[in-house]
């Protein structure tokens, strides 16, 4: 089955940093998503994110669909952006996800 | 619009004890899915259903039963829970079933086994 793969594992940022995550996944996607798990475990959907580039106040998400990756980009990071950021395609028909292991975000004041 | 909804939010169980997990959508989504979280880890899929009355499994389902008589409810149950089922629990809906729709998650369900 399809492979997803997030780097970096761990991401430790000074408020006010920007940084970016990627995405990589090892066959051809009909979509993705990004989702931002709180520090409360709810899971809050960032971008659906197919291909191309969508922006949303601090973030941007863009996806090579080609070339199989997709990247976040988070400017100007604060404190509530802390948290562990997923992405998921779906896989084996229907629209059954597989998730990276996720990328731990910590923003430190 | 409430959107996904999970109860409870916390449940402590023994061995050997059985439960149900509910899940119910209000925006009338055909496709709906059960997701177990471990500990460092990402997602992974227990069942998922394209319809009322239609369910197949995922790639943990060992365990647990599902049903989906309506559109709006689909319910996850433990049979016999066992420590390895300590988890957090995550329903999803989308509109329909096909690859290119948006996922949507309740609020998870902590379950611990003890």
């Amino acid at each position: 089955g399809i492979q997803v793969e997030q780097s970096p594992p761990d991401l430790i940022l000074q408020e006010g940093a920007n940084s970016t995550l990627r995405c990589n996944f090892s066959d051809s996607v009909n979509n993705l998503q990004w989702f931002h798990q709180n520090p409360w475990g709810q899971l809050i959907n960032l971008f659906y994110i197919p291909s191309g580039t969508k922006q949303n106040g601090r973030l941007s998400a863009t996806t090579v669909a080609t070339e199989r990756y997709s990247l976040l980009y988070i400017s100007s990071s604060q404190t509530t952006d802390s948290g562990v950021y997923f992405c998921a395609v779906p896989s084996g028909g229907y629209n059954k996800l597989i998730f990276g292991a996720g990328t731990r975000l910590a923003v430190h004041p | 619009n409430a959107g996904v909804t999970q109860t409870p939010k916390f449940q402590v169980l023994k061995t050997g004890q059985s439960m149900t997990l509910q899940c119910a959508q209000d925006m009338n989504h055909e496709y709906m899915s059960w997701y177990r979280q471990d500990p460092g880890m990402g997602l992974r899929l227990i069942h998922y259903s394209v319809g009322a009355g239609i369910t197949d499994q995922g790639e943990v389902p060992n365990g647990y039963n599902v049903s989906r008589s309506t559109t709006e409810d689909f319910p996850l149950r433990l049979l016999s829970a066992a420590p390895s089922q300590t988890s957090v629990y995550f329903c999803a809906s989308s509109y329909s079933a096909g690859l290119n729709t948006e996922a949507f998650f309740g609020q998870g369900t902590r379950l611990t086994v003890v």
